[in-house]
């Protein structure tokens, strides 16, 4: 199975600043015949479902706004907020989808300072 | 409007069984693949059980394998997840959760309910 370890486990940023979070996966997810990384971002808010944010570790979905981005190939991957908002305290998931069983991070929990 | 909605959460006690149901609306069902995707209280998100659209492929996490069982009715637009042999450990939310599918048995997650609990206590 892949493992999927993210630094840190919480951050406190002030309103405006920018949250950086990592993600590390124990095997490549690089697809070498297509050259893409099989890497999602989701954010979960208190008492919600997660929220796909990014695909292929670095498309944004549909209407996500674009201070979220994220970058990264192989193993090391990362998941910035430009400039944080009030409501984009959560915690954050990635997930790798390269092969089965499909493993999550453990969560990036990010809120105000 | 596109959702999944699931139901049949509760309290069983330990050995118990019970029938997870996902209620799909707004899309063409039998064309996605589909998955259950659990978090224990207070903790991360666990994949347990995909199937693909024609419920052709049918994969379980080892944690769940030869207790919980997964199926469809693309009638019905439902998704099942039936639990037998439960365990404390089994203790979660449970969401319902649509794949985009990028490879046989994987996919990302592009549309998910809001849950159902399932509690294992006695």
């Amino acid at each position: 199975d892949i493992v999927m370890t993210q630094s840190p486990d919480s951050l406190a940023v002030s309103l405006g600043e920018r949250a950086t979070i990592n993600c590390r996966s124990s095997q490549s997810v690089l697809y070498s015949s297509n050259n893409k990384n099989y890497l999602a971002w989701y954010q979960q808010k208190p008492g919600q479902p997660p929220k796909l944010l990014i695909s292929w570790a670095s498309t944004r979905e549909s209407g996500v706004p674009d201070r979220f981005s994220g970058s990264g190939s192989g193993t090391d991957f990362t998941l910035t907020i430009s400039s944080l908002q009030a409501e984009d305290v959560a915690v954050y998931y990635c997930q790798q989808y390269y092969s089965s069983p499909l493993t999550f991070g453990g969560g990036t929990k990010v809120e105000i300072k | 409007e596109v959702q999944l909605v699931e139901s049949g959460g509760g309290l069983v006690q330990p050995g118990g069984s019970l029938r997870l149901s996902c209620a799909a609306s707004g899309f063409t069902f039998s064309s996605y693949s589909m998955n259950w995707v659990r978090q224990a209280p207070g903790k991360g998100l666990e994949w347990v059980s995909y199937s693909s659209g024609s419920s052709s492929n049918i994969y379980y996490a080892d944690s769940v394998k030869g207790r919980f069982t997964l199926s469809r009715d693309n009638a019905k637009n439902s998704l099942h997840l039936q639990m037998n042999s439960l365990r404390d450990e089994d203790t979660a939310v449970y969401y319902c959760a649509r794949a985009t599918v990028t490879g046989v048995g994987r996919g990302y997650f592009d549309l998910w309910g809001r849950g159902t609990l399932v509690t294992v206590s006695s």
